[in-house]
């Protein structure tokens, strides 16, 4: 069964604070993903990863950056958290095909900045 | 640019009534669609995709959709809602480039 887990469910973090959100899958998959989900706007995508320290913005990346080391593995850091960055934030991986290949998701980690 | 629009922001229906859920899309050549569901504080699971062939999809959970190109369409249906469906619904359009645009999202509400 394909796996996609996130560190934290739940974050609660200052204003200021440097913040990692970080996301494992088990698939081999290529390609990982970062995105936010915020009522009313559906997922806007943060970063992409097509490869091993390969990464590419996606339609929101300001106040954000990725890290990839290992495939398996991709970071979302949040260099200095601000307030608008409450938000729920959703990692997917995927296969690559250049035609759009179906992502699976993790559970989701729903960050709060005070 | 390629878009996906879900006109409704809530539905609500009885259990046991029938469902659809509209999809309207705009792309350059043949989609690739999706419709993922999302549980209250869950990720995104994958109901069903269409990628060629038969138009009419069936999906996981008694769910179905349908591929209309003349319409931009591909509506969600399912002929009998059970409490449990009561979450959000997203459809989504493949791009080339291995990217995922995804609607707004319809929250579904069932009524006992």
């Amino acid at each position: 069964d394909v796996k996609v887990t996130q560190s934290s469910r739940y974050l609660v973090k200052r204003t200021g604070e440097k913040v990692f959100l970080e996301c494992v899958q088990d698939m081999d998959h290529e390609n990982m993903f970062w995105y936010r989900q915020d009522p009313g706007l559906g997922l806007r995508l943060i970063y992409f990863s097509y490869d091993v320290k390969m990464k590419e913005k996606g339609d929101i990346p300001e106040g954000y950056s990725v890290s990839r080391e290992k495939k398996e593995r991709f970071s979302l850091i949040l260099e200095s958290a601000s307030t608008n960055q409450t938000s729920m934030y959703l990692c997917a991986s995927s296969l690559p095909s250049g035609t759009g290949e179906t992502q699976y998701f993790g559970p989701g980690t729903r960050l709060l900045v005070l | 640019a390629q878009s996906v629009t879900q006109p409704d922001i809530h539905i609500t229906v009885s259990e046991g009534a029938s469902l659809e859920l509209r999809c309207n899309y705009s792309y350059g050549a043949t989609p690739y669609l999706f419709w993922y569901v999302q549980s209250p504080g869950q990720g995104l699971q994958l109901l069903l995709k269409y990628f060629s062939g038969d138009t009419l999809v069936q999906g996981i959970k008694g769910f179905e959709a349908e591929f209309k190109r003349s319409q931009s369409s591909f509506n969600l249906r399912k002929p009998s809602v059970h409490w449990s469906d009561a979450a959000e619904y997203f459809c989504a359009v493949g791009n080339r480039d291995d990217k995922i645009i995804f609607g707004k999202g319809t929250r579904l509400h069932i009524l006992p």
